[in-house]
């Protein structure tokens, strides 16, 4: 079976650290992207991460572990644009890309 | 570059009718994917294209059916429409490998009544 997890709901604060977990069970494995969605717009590409550790990307990191089948996106010095849905995506073994449901944030000022 | 674009970016129809949309990738990209989101299921797998050869494909009945050109243009089709249908339909260009990338396009939003 598969199963990708991640809160519905965040709330952090202007200026904050917030982390956004994910974990999978899924047939396979390849890797995991991360994406963001605003309201109303098509979901746009933060990472993917193949290999276990830690990916910096400006105010965005990305971290893996794929023998505990987690992962979590770091965004840091939080601004109200980034309130918005996150999407945690494994890349299976198969090639088929599977989502979670998403975590939606919002960023309070 | 250009992006992903998708055609129409609206659409109504009513039940029974059939819809086709489509998808052009970002230049160079062979790998074409189709999802369904919506509010209540999130985004869901449809089928994805791969050098106009079919892939993979999602738990989605044979009403739904998709195709990719010589050029990586494609397009998925979707027969009878029923109002459980009404969605955001959204294309996604990729890369493979360690590097592997995804982009979205704006999507098609489908309205069934």
């Amino acid at each position: 079976g598969q199963n990708i997890d991640q809160p519905t709901e965040m709330t952090a604060t202007e200026g904050a650290i917030v982390q956004i977990n994910c974990t999978y069970q899924t047939s396979g494995f390849n890797g995991l992207f991360w994406y963001q969605q605003h309201a109303g717009e098509a979901p746009t590409f933060l990472s993917y991460n193949v290999l276990d550790g830690l990916e910096e990307k400006g105010r965005f990191s990305s971290f893996l572990s794929r023998s505990k089948g987690y992962s979590y996106l770091l965004l840091k010095e939080l601004q109200m644009k980034d309130s918005a849905s996150y999407l945690c995506a494994v890349n299976r073994r198969d090639d088929k890309i599977i989502f979670g449901k998403g975590t939606r944030l919002h960023i309070l000022p | 570059k250009a992006g992903v674009t998708q055609t129409p970016r609206y659409l109504i129809k009513t039940r029974g009718q059939q819809v086709t949309l489509s998808c052009s990738p970002i230049s160079g990209h062979r790998s074409v994917s189709w999802y369904q989101q919506t509010p209540g299921q999130g985004l869901q797998f449809l089928f994805e294209y791969f050098s106009e050869t079919q892939r993979n494909k999602g738990n989605f009945p044979g009403r739904f059916s998709g195709r990719q050109f010589s050029n990586s243009r494609s397009e998925m089709n979707v027969s009878t429409l029923e109002l459980g249908d009404s969605a955001l339909y959204l294309c996604a260009s990729s890369t493979t490998g360690e590097k592997a990338t995804q982009y979205f396009g704006p999507g098609t939003r489908l309205l069934v009544l």
